[in-house]
């Protein structure tokens, strides 16, 4: 299969706890991107990481991007409550689709 | 709001029925996709569109039929489902497909009874 993995499957931390998760795949990508999904609803870009670049920064999210290991990860800093919500990465290994895994659940206690 | 909207958001239907849910961006996209999103699985590709032309076809039943009359609309055409088909409909669009940022509608909840 092509889709990422994402470690842990659901995760649960105290609020201003960073977090974070991890992000496994299998072929050769062109990007990795990182989705967020609140309960039953739609998906939000979060960041694009390119296959040249090692780690990104936006806000409070750090992502990293190891190729050798084919892996990737995303940091939230000094959570909030509000970022409770399921996270995806999404690979681009080429041609017309992303390949999503099934998420890590993150729940953040006020 | 992303900028891509879909109806309805929920949707109870009969096996017998037919249906459609519909998907629509002003985004300027060329690319759109439905994805299918069940429990505890991955999203599901089922159909990708890039300039109103169907690219991909992940093997989907044909009781799901897609329409993409122009590039900002998107639709997909349901009869005879099962109950097994319940589950989240998410649209989406982008760029160009697979290598830039997709944006997602915030989906139909379809129940097959």
């Amino acid at each position: 299969s092509q889709q990422g993995e994402e470690d842990p499957q659901a995760l649960s931390i105290q609020e201003g706890e960073n977090a974070t998760m991890n992000c496994s795949y299998k072929t050769s990508i062109n990007n990795l991107q990182w989705y967020r999904q609140n309960s039953g609803r739609g998906l939000v870009h979060l960041i694009l990481i390119r296959s040249n670049e090692r780690e990104k920064h936006s806000g409070r999210l750090r992502v990293t991007l190891d190729t050798s290991k084919k892996s990737s990860s995303l940091l939230i800093t000094a959570s909030r409550a509000a970022d409770t919500a399921s996270y995806f990465c999404a690979t681009d290994p080429g041609g017309n689709q992303f390949y999503f895994g099934t998420g890590t659940s993150l729940t953040v206690i006020p | 709001e992303t900028g891509v909207t879909q109806t309805p958001r929920h949707l109870v239907m009969g096996m017998t029925n037919k249906k459609s849910l519909k998907c629509e961006q002003h985004l300027g996209h060329n690319a759109m996709y439905w994805y299918k999103q069940s429990a505890k699985k991955p999203l599901e590709l089922m159909f990708v569109y890039s300039l109103e032309e169907r690219v991909e076809n992940n093997s989907v039943p044909s009781r799901f039929s897609p329409e993409c009359p122009n590039s900002s609309h998107l639709f997909l055409h349901l009869h005879t489902l099962q109950p097994e088909d319940s589950a989240l409909y998410l649209c989406a669009s982008s760029q160009v497909t697979g290598r830039t940022e997709a944006f997602f509608g915030q989906g139909t909840r379809l129940t097959v009874v």
